[in-house]
């Protein structure tokens, strides 16, 4: 059974519309992430939670706002589509937000926008 | 914020070659240094990790880490077609945030 669950696995947007993105993980996590994987760019960290709290933002925009309805939740909203947004956004999850705990990673959920 | 680069970009080497991939850091507070591989079209996944200066060894990989000259790597012995992938390093500051370098695309020909 996957202990990370995200959805959609493949979504394509319009420029100037909103999606939400969904991440579930079955763990027993203490702390998500969410990154961003593109042709253009490497793997970049995007915002990590701790038992529900925002603890980092390395998005410079505020068109992404991550959120956390539970403590295993934690979902994506981006708003203003651009085609630059165009990637694979992974979310994961690590035992604590210590530096010793490996991240396990999600499948991914690639976005198009047209 | 970690400024992570490796090299090489890419990689072709025959089976059973040993392969040694390698990868910088800008902090030295750094305390975890990983390696994750990415098979295509398919998430990352943590491969091994170090903490301390020398080396460690799991099965085929062996991790080599100097935190004085901002440097480590991962050595492959005996590689094999399946472990073709795009290869990162990770260098987390003191919390967990993974900054990933740009990768190394692994080819093994059989």
């Amino acid at each position: 059974d996957p202990k990370i669950i995200q959805k959609p696995k493949y979504l394509v947007a319009v420029t100037g519309s909103e999606k939400i993105l969904i991440c579930e993980q079955y763990l027993g996590h203490n702390a998500m992430y969410w990154y961003r994987q593109s042709a253009k760019k490497p793997l970049e960290f995007m915002f990590s939670y701790s038992y529900q709290k925002l603890m980092d933002n390395q998005t410079a925009s505020s068109r992404f706002q991550p959120q956390s309805s539970k403590k295993n939740h934690l979902d994506l909203q981006i708003t203003a589509l651009k085609p630059d947004d165009s990637a694979t956004y992974f979310c994961a999850s690590s035992q604590d937000r210590t530096g010793g705990y490996e991240q396990y990673f999600g499948p991914g959920t690639r976005l198009t926008v047209l | 914020q970690q400024n992570v680069q490796q090299s090489p970009e890419s990689l072709i080497v025959p089976e059973g070659a040993r392969t040694s991939l390698n990868c910088t850091f800008s902090d030295s507070a750094s305390q975890y240094f990983w390696w994750y591989r990415q098979h295509s079209g398919k998430a990352p996944k943590a491969l091994m990790s170090i903490f301390s200066n020398g080396e460690k060894e799991e099965g085929r990989f062996t991790i080599h880490l100097n935190k004085a000259s901002l440097h480590f790597s991962l050595h492959i012995r005996d590689s094999q077609p399946s472990d073709s992938a795009l290869y990162l390093c990770a260098v987390p500051p003191n919390y967990n945030v993974l900054y990933f370098g740009s990768g190394t695309k692994l080819t093994v020909e059989p």
